[in-house]
């Protein structure tokens, strides 16, 4: 069965700690993405991850990281320095991108709340 | 800044009704996505446009990207409760970008 996983899909923290969110696929997708959303807002994206040991800042990285040492697994860690690191995340992934662009297929999504 | 703008922010109608969502940026998009975002779940991908003045029908979902490759909507004839949620518009530019949404919401 095919397709991408997230995990927890709910996690509470205390403020101060880091904490990792884990992203899974297995789609043989080459791109991996993160991206943030807030309640009633769109998506932001934090990292992508085009090829294995490589990955770029979206819009708003301060405070988060991650790391692509295998195609299947793109984690992203929240760190401490992120200001409101309270929303839902969501990672997604996609075949290699051409000219035309390629879809993108969405985990179901880690609902983080820091208290 | 943002890459690509999306009207309107909500959107209430009655079943039956109409619906429409617009998509618009300042570049030339080399293609448009659509997505739909059931509430509390995740994007999950409608369609692709990418030739210019495309137009694309899913049963009742019609999409269109405009003729200079700047602009895109989705319309929804005869609006079901099933097409609630948020319809989120994208592109990938050197980085992908997503539009804010138009949350639809509709009355039985």
């Amino acid at each position: 069965d095919g397709g991408i996983t997230q995990s927890p899909k709910y996690l509470f923290r205390k403020e101060g700690q880091n904490v990792t969110l884990s992203c899974e696929q297995n789609l043989n997708h080459d791109a991996m993405y993160w991206y943030r959303q807030d309640p009633g807002q769109g998506l932001r994206l934090i990292y992508y991850s085009q090829i294995v040991n490589d990955f770029q800042k979206g819009d708003i990285a301060e405070g988060y990281s991650v790391s692509r040492e295998k195609k299947e697994s793109f984690p992203l860690t929240v760190t401490s320095a992120q200001k409101n690191p309270t929303a839902f995340y969501l990672c997604a992934s996609s075949m290699k991108r051409s000219a035309g662009g390629n879809e993108q297929f969405f985990g179901p999504g880690t609902r983080l709340t820091v208290l | 800044g943002q890459q690509v703008m999306q009207i309107p922010q909500y959107q209430h109608v009655q079943e039956g009704e109409d619906f429409t969502t617009y998509c618009n940026s300042s570049t030339t998009l080399s293609n448009i996505q659509w997505y739909k975002q059931r509430p509390g779940g995740h994007p999950v991908f409608l369609i692709q446009l990418v030739k210019s003045g495309e137009v694309k029908k899913q049963k009742r979902l019609t999409f269109q990207f405009g003729e200079a490759k700047k602009n895109s909507s989705l319309h929804i004839t005869a609006t079901q409760t099933t097409d609630v949620g948020t319809y989120f518009c994208a592109s990938n530019l050197n980085k992908f970008y997503f539009g804010s949404g138009t949350k639809l919401n509709v009355k039985p």
